[in-house]
């Protein structure tokens, strides 16, 4: 079984500013994914970038990027550049290719963006 | 594509009547989803199904709920009877089988049980 942790349940930024939210995650397989989606006020579930465990290259889009950090078991998301509408819930998750597509999510980190 | 369709987008109802939340998942996936987002509890997974075949239901919270795939493009979640705690954001998602697995959401739908 997998569990995904974020310890920090709110965060708040400065806008043009850079933020970095935290996960955690446990899992005793080698292959498996990680990602982050973003939840705004209209509830759509978004995804905002996806890592391969299998890749030591930390993935990138745009103002997003990842530290992934394997033996610590660590996934963090960067937001370089932060706009308004970056203000969002942010969930970390996780898929274990051995047991389906299920995707366990984290608690979810609350962002805002200060203008 | 039009995405992950999810109606209806707001439900209210009363204690003990049934609910019936549909789904019609991307053209061409084969995994289907239902979570279930809670304040209390955060996204969990209630069931998932692979080629409309049932794989792990064990986050069914119990007897009162259930799901159904007739076919690779609807899905039905049904609560009976509903009660209060079960007032929550229900949504669907879908994804490929195989390949990069990533599951893309539809916009849930909205449970109030008064």
């Amino acid at each position: 079984a997998q569990t995904v942790t974020q310890s920090q349940p709110e965060m708040s930024v400065q806008e043009a500013e850079t933020v970095t939210l935290s996960c955690t995650y446990d899992t005793s397989e080698n292959n498996y994914y990680l990602f982050w989606y973003k939840q705004p006020p209209s509830r759509q579930m978004i995804l905002v970038i996806r890592q391969e465990a299998y890749k030591q290259q930390n993935a990138t889009e745009n103002r997003f990027s990842v530290n992934f950090q394997k033996a610590a078991k660590s996934f963090s998301l960067k937001i370089s550049d932060s706009q308004l509408g970056d203000t969002a819930m942010y969930f970390c998750a996780a898929i274990d290719n051995n047991a389906g597509n299920m995707l366990t999510f984290g608690g979810g980190t609350r962002l805002m963006v200060k203008p | 594509d039009a995405g992950v369709i999810q109606s209806p987008r707001h439900e209210v109802t009363e204690m003990g009547q049934e609910v019936t939340l549909r789904c019609k998942p991307i053209s061409g996936h084969n995994s289907l989803f239902w979570y279930r987002q809670t304040m209390m509890r955060g996204l969990e997974l209630l069931i998932y199904f692979n080629n409309n075949v049932p794989i792990d239901d064990s986050g069914m919270p119990e007897d009162r709920f259930s799901a159904k795939m007739p076919n690779a493009s609807f899905s039905t979640l049904k609560i009976q009877p509903s009660e209060p705690r079960d007032s929550a954001v229900y949504f669907c998602a879908s994804s490929l089988l195989a390949g990069a697995n990533v599951l893309t959401f539809g916009a849930g739908s909205r449970l109030t049980v008064l």
